[in-house]
């Protein structure tokens, strides 16, 4: 069974400054994807990363990259410089074969 | 470009009345298909998902189902509504070629309101 524990119901952050919002997966699969969606006060989900699991080298997108630790199973997003658009709900999930998994979101507050 | 449809947008609906909750995808072939519902102060649970026509799997027994009548159409219904299926449903297509190792794409979403 597969499943997707983020442990941070919501986190702050000063604009400008770095925040990391944490989470664990668990899964029997042996060839599985990991991802960071965003959702703003929209509610459109958006993808904000995505990280192979058979790469040990962690992704990057622009501020946002991942600490992909496969051992810990572990799978944390760092968001650099932070924005008043950054401010959502961020979720992290995990797929295998079809399936896709969400943990339960970390909000994000972002402060002037 | 492909784009996904949901509709309607937001509904309220007594206790004990039917649901259908439509959901389209353009501009791809053979998609998967989801269905998750959000309740409030959770996180996304995976209620359906659809890898071909007539081919749906559940993962949370319940009074809700779903089918696929189309290559590009998810409809998710209820014969009888109960007050804990309020929520934020939502539909999300991934490439029908990719298991899980692409994106998803997701609707705008349905606001159910049960009363």
């Amino acid at each position: 069974a597969q499943t997707v524990t983020q442990s941070q119901p919501e986190m702050s952050v000063q604009e400008a400054e770095t925040v990391t919002l944490s989470c664990t997966y668990d899964t029997s699969e042996s060839d599985y994807y990991l991802f960071w969606y965003k959702q703003p006060p929209s509610r459109q989900m958006i993808l904000v990363i995505r990280q192979e699991a058979y790469k040990q080298q962690n992704a990057t997108e622009n501020r946002f990259s991942v600490n992909f630790q496969k051992a810990a199973k572990s799978f944390s997003l760092k968001i650099s410089d932070s924005q008043l658009g950054d401010a959502a709900m961020y979720f992290c999930a995990s797929s295998g074969t079809y399936k896709y998994i969400f943990g339960t979101g970390t909000r994000l507050k972002v402060l002037a | 470009s492909q784009t996904i449809h949901q509709w309607p947008a937001t509904l309220v609906q007594p206790v004990g009345s039917p649901l259908s909750l439509e959901c389209t995808v353009e501009g791809t072939s053979n998609p998967n298909l989801y269905w998750y519902r959000q309740a409030a102060g959770r996180g996304l649970q995976l209620l359906f998902y659809s890898v071909g026509i007539g081919q749906i799997s559940s993962e949370v027994p319940q009074n809700l189902s779903a089918s696929r009548p189309q290559d590009r159409q998810f409809i998710l219904s209820s014969k009888k509504l109960l007050l804990s299926d309020s929520g934020f449903y939502l539909c999300a297509w991934s490439p029908g070629t990719s298991g899980g190792a692409d994106e998803q794409f997701f609707g705008p979403g349905t606001r159910l309101t049960v009363l």
